[in-house]
């Protein structure tokens, strides 16, 4: 089914601990963006990518990194995970930058961090 | 700067009674209005859109929403609630013209009692 797909669904990490959060489209979406959703706080941009190597910071992007190679792949990348990244993150897709055709969201990982 | 407020944490509303999900925006120039529904445990998804034209918009599940420039707002409704629209849903804004990325608001919980 063409879609967000998003790997893990759900990882627990202990503090100092790095990964990286997987997302893929298969809709030749050049948008691509991540966000962390957060009680109270609503969808927070982590960083976004306009195409194939280029990408931009968002507007909470300390502790993330993110690298575009292919219009399919656009992966987070947690370099030494604190507890305060604890939060769903949900990658989103779209043909434009602005969403005027709407966004496509990822199923959402659930990171814990201990 | 663009911002939209959600005043609502929350709005209880009994099946088959209208309901009404409330946003309120600020941007600079014209706006571009979205609504977005979130199910438990999964993630967002697309519901209508406002770029330009008639001022009540139609969208999926058969929800609809009022853009009211006068009182900057793209209130949500439907006129009669199911149990199943229980879900979190977010208003989000952005300015007319250019590339720029919405802003989503914190997000309302409704609930649909039997």
């Amino acid at each position: 089914n063409a879609g967000v797909t998003q790997t893990p669904k759900f990882q627990v990490l202990k503090t100092g601990q790095s990964m990286t959060l997987q997302c893929a489209q298969d809709m030749n979406h050049e948008y691509m963006s991540w966000y962390r959703q957060d009680p109270g706080m609503g969808l927070r941009l982590i960083h976004y990518s306009v195409g194939a190597g280029i990408t931009d910071q968002g507007e909470v992007p300390n502790g993330y990194n993110v690298s575009r190679s292919t219009t399919e792949d656009f992966p987070l990348r947690l370099l030494s995970a604190a507890p305060s990244q604890t939060s769903v993150y949900f990658c989103a897709s779209s043909y434009s930058t602005g969403g005027v055709y709407g966004y496509t969201f990822g199923s959402g990982t659930r990171l814990t961090v201990v | 700067a663009q911002s939209v407020a959600q005043p609502e944490d929350q709005v209880n509303v009994a099946e088959g009674n209208p309901l009404t999900v409330k946003c309120t925006y600020s941007v600079s120039g014209n706006p571009y209005l979205f609504w977005y529904v979130q199910y438990p445990n999964r993630g967002l998804q697309f519901l209508l859109k406002y770029i330009t034209g008639d001022n009540l918009v139609k969208g999926s599940y058969g929800f609809e929403a009022e853009f009211n420039k006068s009182q900057t707002s793209f209130h949500l409704k439907k006129p009669s609630a199911l149990v199943s629209d229980s879900a979190l849903y977010f208003c989000a804004v952005r300015a007319s013209g250019g590339s720029y990325i919405p802003t989503f608001g914190r997000g309302t919980s409704l609930i649909v009692h039997p």
